[in-house]
């Protein structure tokens, strides 16, 4: 089946300073992106749609100067958290469907466990 | 506001058994269900799906069943294993193309 990638798995990093997680889709192509953060004992709650050659769609209440979002090119998506605080510290996950075939479901990424220090 | 809930934290059921996961939204626009399945650590797998045309939709061991008029959908896996256990997650969205909205996941512990 179709596959996304998420990197890293697991970044601990000092706060003030910026992360940056990768999604990349492995076998296919993904003109759109979603980014969802879950927060522990919550749902994943949708942070941004990331879109292929424009600027992401961000959902209410999320910064989109602190969570930059670049799709460049039709299989990479990435998501830099800027000037991270302890408050970041979540589990940052990405999804991609192929958008030659929107039958498919949606495919997740491995997750990124982001700890701010 | 939630429009999609789980409203069952957590679940046991002995190996063999069925294992119901039931899932409620209040967004009438919704038309498209699935469920995931995550370890932790792990991004979701996608499990199954159903649209609003059905009221089930059967794939192996797992059987999801959906009440429009309810704004109810419910998992069912029969039987269990103890490789079932997992967080799972409901999702629905409006069509294919858009954003899915998860429900807070239910744990399902399968015992040997």
């Amino acid at each position: 089946g179709a596959v996304v990638s998420q990197h890293p798995s697991r970044v601990i990093c000092k706060s003030g300073t910026s992360v940056k997680i990768e999604c990349r889709s492995l076998d296919f192509q993904a003109t759109t992106m979603f980014w969802y953060r879950q927060f522990p004992k919550q749902s994943l709650m949708l942070m941004a749609t990331s879109n292929e050659g424009s600027k992401a769609t961000y959902e209410q209440g999320v910064e989109k100067d602190k969570f930059l979002i670049n799709h460049a090119s039709l299989t990479l998506s990435t998501l830099t958290v800027t000037s991270a605080h302890p408050e970041d510290s979540s589990f940052y996950i990405c999804s991609a469907r192929d958008h030659r075939d929107m039958n498919t479901e949606a495919f997740f990424g491995q997750g990124t466990r982001l700890t701010v220090v | 506001d939630q429009q999609v809930k789980q409203n069952s934290p957590s679940l046991s059921v002995q190996e063999g058994r069925i294992s119901i996961l039931n899932c409620d939204y209040t967004n009438s626009m919704f038309d498209y269900f699935l469920w995931y399945k995550k370890y932790p650590a792990e991004g979701p797998t996608f499990l199954i799906s159903i649209s609003s045309i059905k009221d089930k939709n059967e794939d192996g061991r797992f059987t999801v069943f959906l009440n429009k008029s309810a704004k109810h959908l419910s998992l069912h896996i029969v039987p269990s294993q103890p490789g079932d256990s997992a967080v799972y997650f409901c999702a629905a969205s409006e069509s294919r193309n858009t954003p899915l909205v998860f429900g807070k996941g239910t744990r399902l512990s399968v015992i040997a």
